[in-house]
């Protein structure tokens, strides 16, 4: 069965840095795209960030810019994301999710996420 | 950055009545749309993409339609299993935003 786990969410204080992590299984891991998603206790959906299948490019949303660094490692089927000058307004559970069809933009795979809290 | 407005915020509808969601962008984005459901302490499920297409698996009473700026989601006859809240999210351009969503609620 296809799946992506996260791992690495924490209690961190504000200023400090976290690196998560999403392991995949049972699906060519380096044909998709790979983004990162967040939802902020009882809020909606935000995208974070996006990187190619190669990882070559990324993208990420305005509000992580600077801050946050995704990356992949295609021989351990692994999806990074770096987070480094935490806010209290990063306080979310994070999901990677998978591209539907190589780079598309759509996602029809998804992990169960990892919370992250910043807080003093 | 593209907007996303989605209305109503909240739908009060029974069991067997017809949903219409509505997506509207601040520039239009083409067909490069998608669809979320999403339940309570659940992941979302994508149901619809490139604003018209089915995803695996999901009911045929599931459609998606718009192009350029405005988007609907319509459910034609709801079950007791579609009461969520429901997301669109663009990927014309990065950043790839997420509407605000619309809860969909048992009247």
């Amino acid at each position: 069965e296809m799946q992506l786990v996260e791992s690495g969410g924490d209690l961190v204080q504000p200023g400090g840095s976290l690196r998560l992590s999403c392991v995949a299984s049972e699906f060519t891991f380096d044909n998709y795209a790979m983004n990162w998603v967040r939802q902020a206790p009882g809020k909606g959906l935000e995208w974070v960030s996006v990187i190619s299948g190669n990882g070559v490019v990324t993208y990420y949303a305005d509000s992580v810019r600077g801050r946050f660094t995704i990356s992949r490692d295609n021989f351990r089927n692994t999806l990074y994301l770096q987070m480094s000058s935490l806010r209290a307004e990063d306080t979310a559970r994070y999901y990677c999710a998978r591209a539907t069809r190589g780079g598309s933009g759509d996602t029809d795979l998804w992990g169960q996420g990892t919370v992250v809290t910043v807080s003093s | 950055e593209i907007v996303l407005t989605q209305s109503p915020g909240t739908l009060s509808l029974s069991p067997g009545e017809r949903a219409t969601l509505s997506c509207r962008a601040s520039q239009s984005i083409s067909g490069n749309l998608a669809w979320y459901q999403q339940k309570p302490g659940q992941v979302p499920r994508l149901l619809i993409y490139d604003a018209s297409n089915r995803a695996t698996g999901i009911p045929d009473r599931f459609s998606g339609g718009g192009s350029g700026t405005d988007f609907t989601l319509t459910i034609t006859r709801l079950e007791p299993e579609d009461f969520a809240v429901y997301y669109c999210q663009h990927y014309d351009e990065p950043p790839r935003t997420f509407g605000q969503g619309t809860k969909v609620e048992i009247k």
